[in-house]
């Protein structure tokens, strides 16, 4: 099984900064996705990621498959960015996810 | 497009009292699923299904049964409901299981 790892558990910042939540996994990829859920809301993919990188307005996600890492930045960090951010992976042929447990983002204006 | 919808989205039960969470996805996506989150846990797969008529279990699938009769829908019941089931229940969809994934907005569910 898979472990996935994320830091920080919890990350309060000001506005504008900008934030680097990290993932990391045990065992060989062929996914990993970047997810987000606010207070009480639902799930939102942001990213979908198997090398390289992808980046989508002011998010930016990078993965190294040889250190078995993810990124996911924010750049201009703004208090509607406060959520949790989820890392989660495949495994080679197989259907199921596993999850890490969420890094909690706030920020302050 | 809906995309993935849930109901209820509150639920409370007896110990004892059996109940169904529904999850419709209007994307013709192959592959749906269902999760549990609790505090301090990440998301843990209940039951997921590859297609109409095929389902697996996951990692914590007791207490849980699953059915896909159509691609859309993919309910799942509680038979018999216990207080260490009190969760927040979310459903998922992708075309395949290399897809982007689509999540409902989740189902909090009580059990006393």
């Amino acid at each position: 099984k898979n472990e996935v790892e994320q830091s920080p558990q919890n990350l309060t910042a000001q506005e504008g900064e900008f934030i680097t939540i990290n993932c990391s996994y045990s065992v060989g990829i062929s996914a990993l996705h970047w997810l987000q859920q606010h207070p009480g809301g639902g799930i939102v993919s942001l990213f979908m990621l198997s090398s390289g990188k992808k980046k989508h307005g002011r998010l930016i996600a990078t993965i190294n498959i040889q250190e078995k890492h993810s990124s996911l930045h924010i750049t201009a960090s703004h208090p509607r960015d406060s959520a949790v951010y989820i890392c989660a992976v495949r495994g080679f042929g197989n259907e199921k996810l596993t999850f890490g447990t969420g890094t909690r983002l706030t920020i302050i204006p | 497009n809906a995309g993935v919808t849930q109901t209820p989205k509150f639920q409370v039960l007896k110990t004892g009292q059996s109940m169904t969470l529904q999850c419709a996805q209007d994307m013709n996506h192959e592959y749906m699923s269902w999760y549990r989150q609790d505090p301090g846990m990440g998301l843990r797969l209940i039951h997921y299904s590859v297609g109409a008529g095929i389902t697996d279990q996951g990692e914590v699938p007791n207490g849980y049964n699953v059915s896909r009769s159509t691609t859309e829908d993919f309910p799942l019941r509680l038979l018999s409901a216990a207080p260490s089931q009190t969760s927040v229940y979310f459903c998922a969809s992708s075309y395949r299981n290399t897809g982007e994934l689509f999540f409902g907005e989740g189902s909090r569910l009580t059990v006393l």
